[in-house]
């Protein structure tokens, strides 16, 4: 079975300043982790991926996560915040990168000026 | 990237009725499609997978014979929503598997609200 957990359901940071939104999981396999980010009445758009590998990940709009076996943490950050990074975040994971997903709970980011 | 649509991206309808809606891949196969219901201010939650050409699996708790899915070709993967209620207003989205790289691409959803 595989669990996700999101500390936090809302955050709040000022623009230029550093984002970090916590992702804790639990998996009985080898997880694949995923960030998405959702604008409001629309789909998923992945941010980044940790299948096997690199632990630090990179993926669009400046934002990383790195994936820790030791404490069963993807936690997402960005160096600086921008006024378009405000949206709903959720982690997921899964048992390979194309089944299905167990989502957490979803992080509201807002970005003040 | 891949491309996944859903048609149609808003519906309202009455109470007792039926409602299809439709999931494609555009510019790939996609043998597994995902479909999923996001409650207001809440997380996604797998509804079932649904797999071409044989029936799909659900997650526990869900009707099947309530959510009818339909996976009739590689890129058309059809939820339909029979005799909604009101507490069938939710936003669905679904999910379209690619083999190659292996991952889902997310549709933009369907806001489904039953008066």
């Amino acid at each position: 079975a595989q669990s996700v957990t999101q500390l936090g359901s809302h955050v709040s940071v000022s623009e230029g300043a550093l984002v970090l939104l916590r992702c804790n999981y639990s998996s009985s396999v080898p997880p694949y982790l995923f960030w998405y980010v959702q604008y409001p009445n629309q789909g998923l758009q992945l941010l980044l991926k940790y299948t096997t590998g690199a632990t630090l990940v990179k993926g669009i709009n400046g934002f990383e996560a790195e994936f820790k076996k030791s404490e069963t943490s993807f936690h997402l950050t960005k160096p600086s915040a921008h006024m378009s990074d405000a949206a709903e975040y959720f982690c997921a994971v899964s048992e390979g990168g194309g089944n299905k997903l167990t989502f957490g709970t979803g992080t509201q980011l807002k970005v003040e000026l | 990237g891949a491309v996944v649509s859903q048609h149609p991206s808003r519906v309202i309808c009455k109470s007792g009725t039926s409602v299809k809606i439709e999931c494609r891949s555009l510019d790939f196969q996609a043998t597994t499609m995902f479909w999923y219901r996001q409650f207001p201010k809440q997380s996604l939650m797998l509804m079932a997978t649904s797999n071409e050409g044989s029936k799909a699996t659900y997650e526990q708790g869900v009707e099947k014979d309530k959510f009818l899915i339909n996976h009739a070709s590689l890129t058309l993967s059809t939820l339909t929503v029979t005799s909604a209620h009101p507490e069938d207003s939710s936003f669905y989205i679904c999910s379209a598997r690619s083999l190659h790289p292996d991952t889902q691409y997310f549709g933009p959803g369907t806001r489904l609200t039953v008066l």
